[in-house]
């Protein structure tokens, strides 16, 4: 049972590229959730979902893509690379009260 | 809005003493769960703790416990007998009850436990 796995750990894009950062879980949990993590701001939620082909926005969706073809997995899409989206991003699954977290991936745009 | 405040950016504690990291919320819902999440340096996410809003008695978890004082929109963790492995990042989060993915975090606590 891994829980949440995120790829990758660590990335670095240049500006106006895109990438997706992979989340899946393997805890059969309906609701995934994306967030971002920078200094002073506490965490974000991007987007988030309540189940396979159901997805909805967070506080802060602008530049972000996802989609949820299966229960397992979330991908979260930066389409054109901004220095701004310059953070720590983590994926959450949830079962009642109790989210799970994956380790994190560090991205930086240059 | 629902808003969550931790005013304390840094706290330290010796080893073996007890500590308290304060927490603020801002809601009108009558229904709502609270957490407190410690955040090591290895990045990972830990619930440390959490609270339902009807219930009245405040959690506890071994060392860490939590006063819970509705009416003032406070949520504090007490650490007891604080140990090394305590130093982290310590996240407080607010989720409205009923079918809600959205969880509110505030800017954090980072503690430092000295020997």
């Amino acid at each position: 049972n891994a829980g949440v796995t995120q790829t990758p750990k660590f990335q670095v894009l240049k500006t106006g590229q895109s990438m997706t950062l992979q989340c899946a879980q393997d805890m059969n949990h309906e609701y995934m959730s994306w967030y971002r993590q920078d200094p002073g701001m506490g965490l974000r939620l991007i987007h988030y979902s309540v189940g396979a082909g159901i997805t909805d926005q967070g506080e802060v969706p602008n530049g972000y893509n996802v989609s949820r073809s299966t229960t397992e997995d979330f991908p979260l899409r930066l389409l054109s690379a901004a220095p701004s989206q310059t953070s720590v991003y983590f994926c959450a699954s949830r079962v009642g009260e109790k989210l799970f977290f994956g380790s994190g991936t560090q991205l930086s745009v240059l | 809005a629902q808003t969550v405040t931790q005013s304390q950016p840094e706290m330290s504690v010796q080893e073996a003493e007890t500590v308290t990291l304060s927490c603020t919320y801002d809601t009108s819902e009558s229904d709502y769960y609270l957490f407190w999440y410690k955040q090591p340096p290895s990045r990972q996410m830990i619930l440390v703790i959490r609270q339902e809003a009807y219930k009245q008695q405040n959690a506890t978890e071994n060392r860490f416990s939590v006063n819970f004082q509705k009416a003032a929109k406070s949520f504090s963790l007490k650490i007891s007998d604080s140990q090394l492995g305590d130093a982290a990042m310590y996240f407080c989060a607010y989720r409205k009850g009923g079918a809600t993915n959205k969880l509110i975090f505030g800017t954090g606590t980072l503690l430092a436990v000295q020997p």
